[in-house]
């Protein structure tokens, strides 16, 4: 069965950064594109990046932009973001998922970060 | 990339049909038939109910169906049972190559 488990997340100074893993299991990890996308505390969902399947197509929100980098490691089924800059409203529970066709398909558990002097 | 909007609220009786509605703009929703929608249980993942405006995955009940009118897409949710009272999101894909999701609506079963 599809598996998807974040980790890497936690309390980081504002300015500061941290690096979010997703370990996947139970599906070719490579054939597929996936997402990272974030949840606010008691607020709704934000896309934030997807990487292809060969990672040569990348996108993100414009809201993290030239600070975060979304990455991933076929050999070891991983997807990684790395957040820089890091920012007092960054803080949420970090989510990887599929992204199949359009559309989110499995989810992890989510990773939460906290950005706070 | 400004989020999608969507009621905050919606609340039905066990039994009874509701709507929940999500509008864009012709920049999303009015654009791609890429419209999907998710359901969040408190302290849980979201979980995919329709993509693609109105397929549901393998799984769902019949009970979820979409549409799409315009900049406006729609979930309807018939037989309202009490594991229906979650919170929902609409999401579309989007120019750019970007994804926009709704503000959410908390649905209760009265």
């Amino acid at each position: 069965q599809v598996q998807l488990v974040e980790s890497g997340g936690g309390l980081v100074k504002p300015g500061g950064s941290l690096r979010l893993s997703c370990a996947a299991s139970g599906f070719t990890f490579s054939d597929y594109y996936m997402s990272w996308i974030r949840q606010a505390p008691g607020k709704g969902l934000e896309w934030v990046s997807y990487i292809s399947g060969t990672d040569d197509i990348i996108y993100y929100a414009d809201s993290v932009k030239g600070r975060f980098t979304i990455s991933r490691d076929n050999a070891k089924n991983s997807l990684y973001l790395q957040m820089n800059s890091l920012r007092a409203e960054d803080t949420a529970i970090y989510y990887c998922a599929t992204l199949p066709d359009y559309y989110f398909n499995y989810w992890g558990q989510g990773t939460l970060v906290t950005v706070s002097s | 990339q400004s989020a999608l909007t969507q009621p905050a609220s919606v609340s039905g009786s066990p039994g009874q049909s509701i709507t929940i509605s999500c509008t864009g703009t012709s920049s999303d929703v009015g654009s791609y038939n890429l419209v999907s929608w998710y359901q969040q249980h408190p302290g849980k993942a979201p979980k995919v109910m329709i993509y693609k405006v109105s397929k549901r995955p393998s799984g769902v009940s019949n009970r979820f169906s979409g549409s799409k009118s315009g900049n406006t897409a729609s979930l309807t949710i018939s037989g309202l049972q009490a594991e229906d009272e979650a919170d929902y999101y609409c999401c579309s894909y989007a120019d750019k190559r970007t994804y926009v999701f709704g503000t959410g609506t908390k649905v209760t079963v009265l």
